[in-house]
């Protein structure tokens, strides 16, 4: 099994600066086949991005994924008071699929 | 649009056998491109893949979930149904119907989730 370790746990910063979450995987993620989730409070999780890079539909371009082999990042290049979240990184390369633990995102 | 809804009992007994349904509207079940899982987040914890089901009958488990784990799919009513045996308080928690949809490598990522449906584990 793959696990996905996620860091921080939170991060809290202000309007308009830039977050910067990890995800570490315990082994290789072949063709970087990761995918990002944001859930709010009492919602299911969204699709951010896919292919470790691919923006999902309607996501704005404050929101980038880079990464490869077991280091992945999500950046959110601008804060805004609606990206207060849980974040997960998730991988697709094999089962069983996984989720890490989550990075909360506090707007100060 | 695609939509996915979970239904089912909101409350098992210990040792009974959670069944909950996912009802697939705005598209077809039987895409050759999706496969539909189910997951799971216990209250204030993270995500946890039940299985999968392809429209065909195929299915995927979870190692630390087959052996009470049974996923089927009714293309006739576009639907595809959980079957957890067995269950206990750790059962408890928020259970999701999702698509997986294929990318440009024939991989499947989660584009779409169901609200989600409350199950709790008690007498």
């Amino acid at each position: 099994e793959i696990v996905l370790t996620q860091s921080p746990g939170t991060l809290s910063l202000s309007p308009g600066e830039r977050a910067t979450l990890s995800c570490r995987a315990s082994q290789s993620v072949n063709a970087n086949y990761l995918a990002w989730y944001r859930q709010k409070p009492a919602q299911a999780p969204r699709l951010l991005i896919y292919g470790a890079s691919s923006r999902a539909t309607g996501i704005p371009d404050r929101y980038s994924g880079s990464g490869s082999g077991t280091d992945f990042t999500l950046t959110i290049s601008r804060l805004e008071p609606e990206d207060c979240a849980v974040y997960y990184c998730f991988q697709y390369t094999a089962l069983p699929l996984t989720f890490g633990g989550g990075t909360k995102v506090e707007i100060k | 649009q695609l939509q996915l809804q979970e239904s089912g009992p909101g409350l098992v007994k210990p040792a009974e056998t959670l069944s909950l349904t996912c009802t697939v509207s705005g598209g077809s079940i039987s895409t050759p491109s999706c496969y539909w899982d189910w997951f799971r987040q216990p209250p204030g914890e993270g995500l946890e893949w039940i299985g999968s089901i392809y429209y065909s009958g195929s299915t995927y488990y979870n190692p630390s979930l087959t052996s009470r784990v049974t996923i089927s799919v009714d293309t006739s009513k576009n639907q595809f149904s959980l079957r957890l045996s067995s269950v206990t308080a750790a059962d408890t928690a928020l259970y999701y119907c999702v698509r997986r949809t294929e990318d440009t490598n024939h991989h499947h990522y989660i584009d779409v989730w169901g609200k989600g449906t409350k199950v709790a584990v008690s007498s």
